[in-house]
Formats: structure tokens, C-alpha cells, sequence
């Protein structure tokens, strides 16, 4: 089966500009996450999707980050104006409809870096 | 607080040799998950092996067992018989709830190099 697909790979933008990043999930793949992941870190949740629903987005910086999933299958990321501390790499990951007791298992795709001059 | 600790930044293991990943997790609620992962240089995330907070048996896939200590919330990953291409970036994560829907919430990671 095809993979989590995301693009661009690679963005580099100065500061205060606009920038948007695009995912497809794996077909059938009802959850769609984006994550941050800082140089030397862990990622970190900024947003989940049910279909075309927001479940979490309590850590999404809400006044420069936006995300949407429309028809519930692929999603956009942007972030206007960027600052320097966006510099990451940004992952989209999918996973079916959770099930209790099951591991639900999130598939990442390549991610999308970007620098922030 | 950290959720996840992963307290070693960086490892070495001789090829064909066993090597441990620890991961300790702070969580109060009775029902959570514990997962792997693996980030190659590619920067793709690899699911590796996942344990759920009611299963009896430490969890195995392969050359990947975790070894799960309850009692100390620990989940450590064993790596069997390491091969050149297990050199990456692990990452600890858990999933806190029963129903499964929560956020995954990553450790910082350690970098493991495998020497020939």
C-alpha cells in the first residue's frame, strides 16, 4: 500500500513569510496528525483530525498556524508570518478509526522541513 | 513534568551485539499504550513494537522485545543481534486512555550507532 506522502520535502523561507505544507494519509485512514519536531526533540501533536473533524489542537499556535482537512481525506498546514522558532521538521502521520484496546498505530510519512532565515 | 524520559542521548553497540533503549513514563491513568520508534536520517518514523498497560507479556517483533516493568514504569527496548542498518534515532512514545483517540507524546529520543 502507498504511504503517508508529503510535500514539500524541503521549504526555506525569511521570516514573516508565508508557508504551506500537504499531506495525503494512506486511503482508508480516518486520523490525520500533524506533528512539530524540533532539531534534537521529539515531535510534538499540533493537530488531529477525525475525518474532517478537529479532535485536538490545544498545542497549535493558533495565531499564525491553520490547518484543514477538507472532504476528510488530504490536509494542509500553514503558518503565516513565520517566526525563527519554526524551524522543524513537520510530520504528517495517519492511522484507521481507533479502536478500544487496540494499539492504533500511527503511520508518518518523510515530513517537510523547513528553515526559517 | 516529562511524561517520557529517555535518558540516554546517545549509544554505541557492536555489531551483532544486544543493546538496550531506556524509557521511563509518568502517567496516572490505569489504561495507556507504550510504543517504538525508529527514525532513520531519511526522517521517516518506523513503528517498531507497541505494549498496551493490561498486557501480561512483554511485547516482541522480531530481533524489537520490550521489556516492560510495570511497577517502575519503565519500557525499554532490546535490540537483538544489531545489524549496521539499526543505526537511527529511537523515540519512547505513549498514548494515555482507554479509547485509544488520545495524542502520542514522544520522549526526546536516543541515537544509537551500530560499529562494524
Amino acid at each position: 500500500e502507498a504511504g503517508v506522502a508529503q510535500s514539500p520535502r524541503y521549504k526555506i523561507i525569511e521570516k514573516r513569510q508565508s508557508v504551506a505544507f500537504w499531506c495525503n494519509p494512506i486511503s482508508g485512514h480516518a486520523t490525520l496528525y500533524w506533528y512539530q519536531q524540533i532539531l534534537g526533540q521529539g515531535p510534538k501533536l499540533l493537530i488531529q483530525f477525525q475525518n474532517n473533524g478537529v479532535v485536538d489542537d490545544s498545542q497549535l499556535p493558533k495565531d499564525r498556524f491553520s490547518a484543514e482537512r477538507l472532504k476528510g481525506v488530504d490536509s494542509t498546514l500553514k503558518i503565516q508570518p513565520a517566526k525563527l522558532e519554526d524551524s522543524a521538521v513537520y510530520l504528517c502521520a495517519s492511522s484507521l478509526i481507533p479502536v478500544t484496546g487496540g494499539a492504533n498505530v500511527l503511520t508518518f510519512g518523510a515530513g517537510s522541513r523547513l528553515t526559517v532565515l | 513534568a516529562q511524561k517520557i524520559t529517555q535518558t540516554q542521548p546517545g549509544m554505541f553497540v557492536q555489531e551483532k551485539e544486544a543493546v538496550t533503549l531506556d524509557c521511563t513514563y509518568d502517567t496516572s491513568d490505569p489504561s495507556y499504550g507504550l510504543f517504538w520508534y525508529k527514525q532513520p536520517s531519511s526522517g521517516e518514523m518506523i513503528f517498531l513494537i507497541y505494549q498496551g498497560s493490561y498486557d501480561q507479556q512483554n511485547a516482541t517483533e522480531g530481533r524489537y522485545s520490550l521489556n516492560f516493568q510495570k511497577a517502575r514504569k519503565s519500557a525499554n527496548l532490546v535490540i537483538s543481534a544489531s545489524q549496521l542498518g539499526d543505526s537511527a534515532m529511537y523515540f519512547c512514545a505513549m498514548r494515555e486512555g482507554l479509547s485509544n483517540t488520545g495524542k502520542l507524546i514522544f520522549g526526546q529520543g536516543t541515537t544509537l550507532q551500530v560499529k562494524p
